[in-house]
């Protein structure tokens, strides 16, 4: 079946350091989304790319769409408290479902 | 734009009694409403597809009979989770798609049931 695959399921990481997840499709996605979800909340979208290749970037956030669009990555640099939480990639295989990814979750030690 | 309600936020509940979980599209239109479960430290796994006016498709191994989903008009759609069992405690989220949008999924804040 159509899988997304995500990892490290855990990163620790001091304060300022930087951060990055990494997804991986199965088969071609038709475009990747990412959530950021806080404990006990919801998942908040934060991006979606569609082309081949595609970077994207929100402040210290850096989002890449490989070029077989199979494969993601989240890159924070400079890591904040605020930055705690889990990151889901979710990928659309074209029929506009999302699978999601096992999620990777961010900790920051102060 | 694009807030998506979903009431109750948290329930508890009896083993075989039935729970109704609402999502609303509060400031848009949603022609397709998902319905997700996640379990604690886990991703979220997809139960449902649901169109409105039409019966909801389901994902394997959702018992369909189980959760019950309606989505009565573009801006609501429920789950109903019957003779719920603890092994039914989860966090429900659903989300909407906007109508004639990009695909863009926007999640409501979950219900967090606990089945005693």
């Amino acid at each position: 079946g159509q899988q997304v695959m995500q990892i490290p399921q855990y990163q620790h990481v001091q304060e300022g350091e930087d951060f990055t997840t990494y997804c991986n499709s199965s088969t071609t996605l038709s475009n990747i989304q990412w959530y950021k979800q806080r404990p006990g909340g919801h998942p908040v979208f934060l991006i979606q790319l569609v082309k081949s290749g595609e970077v994207k970037k929100q402040k210290r956030l850096t989002f890449q769409f490989g070029e077989a669009k199979k494969n993601s990555s989240l890159h924070i640099t400079a890591t904040q408290t605020t930055d705690v939480g889990t990151y889901f990639c979710a990928g659309d295989f074209g029929n506009e479902k999302l699978t999601f990814g096992t999620g990777t979750r961010l900790t920051i030690i102060p | 734009g694009a807030v998506v309600s979903q009431h109750p936020s948290r329930v508890i509940c009896k083993s075989g009694t039935s729970v109704k979980i609402e999502c609303r599209s509060l400031d848009f239109q949603a022609t397709t409403m998902f319905w997700y479960r996640q379990f604690p430290k886990q991703s979220l796994m997809l139960m449902a597809t649901s169109n409105e006016g039409s019966k909801a498709t389901y994902e394997q191994g959702v018992e369909k009979d189980k959760f019950l989903i309606n989505h009565a008009s573009l801006t609501l759609s429920t789950l109903t989770v019957t003779s719920a069992h603890p092994e039914d405690s989860s966090f429900y989220i659903c989300s909407a798609s906007r109508a004639g949008g990009p695909e863009t999924q926007y999640f409501g804040p979950g219900t967090r049931l606990l089945v005693l």
